[in-house]
């Protein structure tokens, strides 16, 4: 029973590469989302996903874009990495929007911008 | 703005005992609150969704309890284990803005002792 998958589970860049984070859920939601995870800051979110097709900004939007490639995917990209964006990146997901339904995590991807 | 705090930021207990979590929101109109568990290096696990018409929600050990008119949320552990030592997390979605918007408190770190 995997849940939500994301990979990879670690990563270095350097300042101003670009990668893509990747996240697969197998329980059939219709709502995914990514999340940043900071010391003294707590989990804020970068961008959404109500259903397959859809895609909204999140409190912290800046230097990411996102892809719903079908209901299971959500990708999100760093077009041009910076020291900045050194967090903990956490996808769920939802059946619908979180509002009506109990969200999922996967495990996160650590990645370190030097 | 919604705000949420968990007070204390830190725990510590011997085994066996039981234990309050405490969890405040600003604006009582929510929709329901979620409890999760952060182990160190790890994801989110849910541990309990309480909708906002429910006053309690049980799972095994765990009891989570809701106010809406004070703004508070309890999770109760009893007969607390070594097993239980993580970090625990509330969030309640937020509304008017970004749909699917969790907003986390900062946790509340438990250490249980053997």
């Amino acid at each position: 029973n995997a849940g939500v998958t994301q990979t990879p589970k670690f990563q270095v860049l350097k300042t101003g590469q670009s990668m893509t984070l990747q996240c697969a859920q197998d329980m059939n939601h219709n709502s995914m989302y990514w999340y940043r995870q900071d010391p003294g800051m707590g989990l804020r979110l970068i961008y959404y996903s109500a259903s397959e097709g859809t895609t909204d900004k999140g409190e912290v939007p800046n230097g990411y874009n996102v892809s719903r490639l079908n209901k299971r995917e959500f990708s999100l990209r760093l077009e041009s990495a910076a020291p900045s964006q050194t967090s903990v990146y956490f996808c769920a997901s939802s059946e619908a929007f979180v509002g009506n339904t109990e969200a999922f995590f996967g495990q996160g991807t650590r990645l370190t911008v030097v | 703005k919604q705000e949420v705090t968990q007070i204390p930021a830190a725990l510590s207990v011997p085994e066996g005992e039981n234990l309050v979590l405490n969890c405040s929101f600003t604006d009582s109109a929510i929709y329901n609150l979620q409890w999760f568990r952060q182990d160190p290096g790890k994801g989110l696990t849910s541990l309990l969704l309480i909708q906002s018409s429910q006053r309690e929600q049980t799972s095994g050990r765990l009891n989570a309890s809701l106010d809406k008119s004070s703004g508070r949320s309890t999770l109760y552990i009893a007969a607390s284990q070594p097993g239980d030592s993580a970090t625990y997390l509330c969030a309640v979605p937020h509304y008017g803005g970004s749909q699917g918007n969790l907003i986390f408190g900062k946790g509340t770190k438990l250490s249980v002792k053997p």
